[in-house]
Formats: structure tokens, C-alpha cells, sequence
């Protein structure tokens, strides 16, 4: 089956430093990939979808400034957590579509806590 | 706007006793309705994707049926490993985007 990896697995940065977030398909390419959040005993929300050589497009509500995007290929894209905050502590997930019947595989997520 | 609802919030259970999990959802042309399980602290594990109304996928101990409004996730004899959270989620069919139930947290007692 498709593999997606993350990293780091967990993190822990202070208040004001930026953390950045790999995501990789390991065994297929992925043309769209996919950055959700999930807070405690919530379902994921989607941040943002990300097209490999393109910007990414954001939902509403969700800052662009704050949380940085780039699809670098098609098996690569990165979130980088800006200037962070206590309230940006939360479980980040991507997601990888290689296209054809829609299918997202998503990878292990990324424990993400600001002191 | 999609919305993706799923009941019971929680379901406990004995081991061997089946149930099923509901999956209620509007969406502006449906192109696919998906069921991921996901253990605490991981991400989501891909189940099933199904299509049309009528469809019906199997894999172990689950059943995923779908109709125009709903699906169920039928999890017969289950084992303490069936233990997680089931997400329903719903793709529309001018975008890949997914929208995602809250989820029904399983808890199978042996």
C-alpha cells in the first residue's frame, strides 16, 4: 500500500521559533498533498492543500503567513509553523493523493508542542 | 457546504458482540465516501472508498454499505483490536478535498 512518513514525530519548540514539518510519499508521487490539524478528541480539519510547484491554497481562516507551504516534488512538501505560539500546539497530519480514484493516504502526524 | 455526521459519538462493546457505525452526509455531487480508522497519537489508516449507492466494500471483520444520504460500517464479531476511532469523510465531486465526520470512538472490552 501507499506510504506517507512524517517528521519529526514529536517536537517541542519555544514560543517565537519557527518549526518546519516534512512530509514524504515514500513509494509513489504524490501530485497533492494534504496538512491537517487536530486538536484533543476533535476530527482533523484541513489547513491546506498544497500542489507540487504551485502555491498552496488555504481554508478559510487558516493564516498563510503563519503556516508556510512549499510542495518542492512530487514525493516532498513541508509546513513550516511561524513565529509559534502556545494555542499552535496540536497533532499535524498531511495526507498524499496520487491521483486516479481519490484516495488520500495520510502519514503518522507530527506532535507539535510550543512552550 | 459538506457535512459529514456520524453517530454514536462512542460505542462500547463486548467482544463478539456486532454493531454498526452510521455515517450521515450532504455533499454537491458525490465522488467518493471514505472510512479511515485511527488509533490514538497516529494518523488515519485507510479502509474503504465507496462510490455509488448500493456499494458495498469488506475487509475482515467490516462492512462499509453506502446510499445517497448515509453509510454504515457494520464490524461484525469484534475483537479489543477493532478498538479506535472510525472517521467518515466525503469528497466532492469538483474537488479532492476531504471532509471529515467527528469520528466513533470503538472500544471492544474482551
Amino acid at each position: 500500500g501507499a506510504v506517507v512518513s512524517q517528521h519529526p514525530s514529536r517536537v517541542i519548540c519555544k514560543s517565537g521559533t519557527s518549526v518546519k514539518i516534512e512530509c514524504r510519499s515514500l513509494d509513489f508521487q504524490a501530485t497533492t498533498m494534504f496538512w491537517y490539524r487536530q486538536f484533543p478528541k476533535q476530527s482533523l480539519m484541513l489547513m491546506a492543500t498544497s500542489n507540487e510547484g504551485s502555491k498552496a491554497t488555504y481554508e478559510q481562516g487558516v493564516e498563510k503567513d503563519k503556516f508556510l507551504i512549499n510542495h518542492a516534488s512530487l514525493t516532498l512538501s513541508t509546513l513550516t509553523v511561524t513565529s509559534a505560539h502556545p494555542e499552535d500546539s496540536s497533532f499535524y497530519i498531511c495526507s498524499a493523493f496520487g491521483g486516479g480514484a481519490g484516495e488520500q493516504y495520510f502519514g503518522p502526524g507530527t506532535r507539535l508542542t510550543v512552550t | 457546504e459538506d457535512q459529514v455526521t456520524q453517530s454514536p459519538e462512542a460505542l462500547r462493546l463486548q467482544e463478539g458482540e456486532s454493531s454498526s457505525l452510521n455515517c450521515s452526509y450532504t455533499v454537491s455531487g458525490l465522488r467518493g465516501l471514505f472510512w479511515y480508522r485511527q488509533d490514538p497519537g497516529k494518523g488515519p489508516e485507510f479502509l474503504f472508498t465507496l462510490y455509488s449507492a448500493g456499494e458495498e466494500k469488506e475487509k475482515e471483520r467490516l462492512k462499509a454499505t453506502l446510499t445517497k444520504k448515509e453509510s454504515f460500517l457494520h464490524i461484525t464479531a469484534p475483537k479489543p483490536e477493532d478498538s479506535a476511532t472510525y472517521l467518515c469523510a466525503v469528497q466532492a465531486s469538483n474537488d479532492y478535498k476531504l471532509s471529515f465526520g467527528a469520528g466513533t470512538t470503538v472500544t471492544v472490552r474482551a
